[in-house]
């Protein structure tokens, strides 16, 4: 059971716009701690989509954006892409536990 | 260009131990903390170990407190994770990662393409 809670898998279409939610507590999101995302295709590195709630490091297309509100955020993909099929991650710390936590992972799947 | 690369994963018995490695390149290592993450098959991300930049002082995930000891080794730019009473629950692919903090708040800049590491009799 992971401390940040994702959906399992969601869908869409090639040029839709999917949101994929982060839901956490009071003790790590709603603490005001930053929320990052990470994009991961087995067998391959996972790579840094978003960090500090909002932000891009170079080379990620603005198609992928990050917000973030009270006890939860969001990873909105517009334009959706066939390549944008893999796992997503979101990332916080938690004060009560004094650790980094993560969600347990969404599954997009580009119909 | 920033490459981090595992390696020393394998299939160990209960109670075995194991040494991951990883090296680094394509940036200054030595100014940077590092951590270890793993992902346990069918389940999500766990922060495993970290060390600060210089290597004097490191964290450990509960679970592997005492048993997991990560150290570096800054003149062949790589980050080690000594295994030992290796457990069932311990198998996953481990990753190493570069960490990036901005105003308290880290993350994980860039990854490894990771290393399995099977626990079985």
């Amino acid at each position: 059971q992971s401390v940040l809670t994702q959906p399992p898998s969601m869908s869409g279409a090639p040029g839709q716009r999917v949101t994929v939610s982060c839901t956490g507590s009071s003790s790590n999101i709603g603490a005001g701690y930053d929320v990052h995302w990470y994009q991961y295709l087995p067998g391959t590195a996972p790579k840094l989509l978003i960090y500090g709630d909002t932000n891009r490091p170079s080379g990620v297309p603005d198609r992928f954006s990050g917000s973030k509100s009270a006890t939860s955020a969001s990873l909105a993909i517009t334009g959706l892409q066939a390549e944008d099929e893999a796992e997503y991650y979101c990332q916080s710390y938690d004060r009560s536990l004094s650790v980094v936590v993560f969600g347990g992972g969404t599954k997009l799947t580009v119909l | 260009e920033v490459q981090l690369v595992e390696s020393g994963g394998g299939l160990v018995k209960p109670g075995g131990s194991l040494r991951l490695s990883c090296a680094a390149s394509g940036f200054t290592f030595s100014s940077y903390s590092m951590n270890w993450v793993r992902q346990p098959p069918g389940k999500g991300l766990e922060w495993v170990a970290s060390t600060i930049s210089s290597g004097s002082y490191t964290f450990y995930a509960d679970s592997v407190k005492g048993r997991f000891t990560i150290f570096r080794d800054n003149a062949k730019n790589s980050l080690y994770l000594q295994m030992n009473s290796l457990r069932a629950a311990d198998t996953a692919v481990y990753y190493c990662a570069s960490e990036n903090c901005t105003i308290g708040d880290c993350f994980y800049d860039f990854w490894g393409q990771g290393t399995l590491v099977t626990v079985s009799s």
